[in-house]
């Protein structure tokens, strides 16, 4: 069984400031890794997702994520954050191969928040 | 191409009543998931379906059922609605239900239960 640990429930930025958006995950079986963005009153629609190469994985609207194995981390960082990237973001881990049937298991969420 | 669409938008029950979710998608996908999202617990799998034909329960099925009805259509009844299932229902669906796939989400279902 996977599970995956937001670390911060909530994150307030200043408009172009930086962010980092933290998520830890335990597995005893590889996995691949995915970001998602929830916009107020909408489904969730996919950011990036890791499944294997480069560490460095870029994805849509700016964000990038880093794969740690060593330290079983997956970080959401964007350099400079505008106001429509206020949502909710949450981090995911589906089982690599075997019959998972591409099941998620999913973090708390992480509430980001850019003031003007 | 409409992508995922769920029904109804808001639903207020009463406990003890029955209804059913529905849910659609238009991009020929094999694999089908129900989620249910509660603040600060991320979503969690109900139901799922690996292709038509075919369901199984996720991680929190008690007092859910699940009908594959065809490719496109995976609905969610609740036969006896209790408070606890007072929640947001999320329909998801992928393309070949394996690990490495996009899962493509519906814009959810505001129960609320009283």
């Amino acid at each position: 069984a996977q599970s995956v640990t937001q670390l911060d429930s909530q994150v307030p930025v200043f408009e172009e400031a930086p962010v980092e958006l933290r998520c830890n995950y335990s597995s005893s079986v590889s996995v691949y890794l995915f970001w998602y963005v929830q916009y107020p009153n909408q489904g969730l629609q996919l950011l990036l997702k890791y499944l294997s190469g480069s560490t460095l994985v870029k994805g849509i609207n700016g964000f990038e994520a880093e794969f740690n194995k060593s330290q079983t981390s997956f970080h959401l960082r964007k350099p400079s954050v505008h106001i429509s990237d206020t949502a909710e973001y949450f981090c995911a881990v589906s089982e690599a191969g075997g019959t998972s049937y591409g099941k998620l298991t999913f973090g708390q969420g992480t509430i980001l928040t850019v003031h003007p | 191409n409409a992508g995922v669409t769920q029904t109804p938008k808001f639903q207020v029950l009463k406990t003890g009543q029955s209804m059913t979710l529905q849910c659609a998608q238009d991009m020929n996908h094999n694999s089908m998931y129900w989620y249910r999202q509660d603040p600060g617990m991320g979503l969690r799998l109900i139901y799922y379906s690996a292709s038509e034909g075919t369901t199984d329960k996720g991680e929190v099925p008690n007092g859910y059922n699940v009908s594959r009805l065809n490719k496109r259509e995976f609905s969610l009844r609740l036969e006896s609605a209790a408070p606890s299932q007072t929640s947001v229902y999320f329909c998801a669906s992928s393309a070949a239900g394996v690990s490495t796939d996009t899962q493509y989400f519906g814009p959810g279902t505001r129960l609320t239960v009283l």
